[in-house]
């Protein structure tokens, strides 16, 4: 079955550093990947969507200069969190939609990152 | 604007007997309905979803759920609990037929032996 995977699992960081999160396809090409925060015992909250070769977008109240999220490939979306404070310390998810198929119903979820900002 | 909730923060019942995890949304027009099951150190996993077809769904594993307009309801049901199935559970919507996601807030299952 169709796979996704995040690197890393787990991250430890300085205030006032950046972190960088991948997320990748293993066995199939996604044109669109999406990035999900998900606070202790909450919901998932849709970040941005990220689709291969353009520009992402963000969901309102997102900063996009503060969370960075580039699609270069088409198995490949990285979300960078820029000089990273206490406060941005969460599980980082990221999902992929097959390049073939409508994105809702086939989307395919990492297994999350999660982000500790000291 | 489309939103879900989800009743029960948690559910406990003992292995072999039903297992029902409420979910009722809120769309101004029949909107597309999913369960999604997250195990520890797992990605979320599609359990069923609905788009406008039959309404009741049966999805992998065992479990099923029913739209009721009426009822603007979407509850996940499972006729006999496994111990596999200790997990918590999101129930979503999607959003204005743009493929972007709205979750509950989950529910976790625990199952007692």
């Amino acid at each position: 079955g169709a796979v996704v995977s995040q690197h890393p699992s787990w991250v430890i960081c300085k205030s006032g550093t950046s972190v960088k999160i991948e997320c990748r396809s293993l066995d199939f090409q996604a044109t669109t990947m999406f990035w999900y925060r998900q606070f202790p015992k909450q919901s998932l909250m849709l970040m941005a969507t990220s689709n291969e070769g353009s520009k992402a977008t963000y969901e309102q109240g997102v900063e996009k200069d503060k969370f960075l999220i580039n699609h270069a490939s088409l198995t490949l979306s990285t979300l960078t969190v820029t000089s990273a404070h206490p406060e941005d310390s969460s599980f980082y998810i990221c999902s992929a939609a097959p390049a073939t198929s409508g994105a809702t119903d086939t989307q395919y979820f990492g297994p999350g990152t999660r982000l500790t900002v000291l | 604007a489309q939103s879900v909730t989800q009743l029960d923060s948690h559910v406990s019942v003992s292995e072999g007997t039903p297992v029902l995890l409420r979910c009722n949304y809120s769309s101004s027009y029949s909107p597309s309905l999913f369960w999604y099951v997250q195990h520890p150190n797992k990605g979320l996993q599609l359990l069923l979803k609905y788009t406008s077809a039959a309404t009741l769904v049966k999805g992998i594993n065992g479990f099923e759920a029913e739209f009721k307009k009426s009822e603007t309801s979407f509850h996940l049901t499972k006729p006999s609990a496994h111990m596999s199935d200790a997990a918590e559970y999101f129930c979503a919507v999607e959003r204005d037929s743009s493929y972007k996601l709205i979750f509950g807030s989950g529910t976790r299952l625990l199952v007692r032996p």
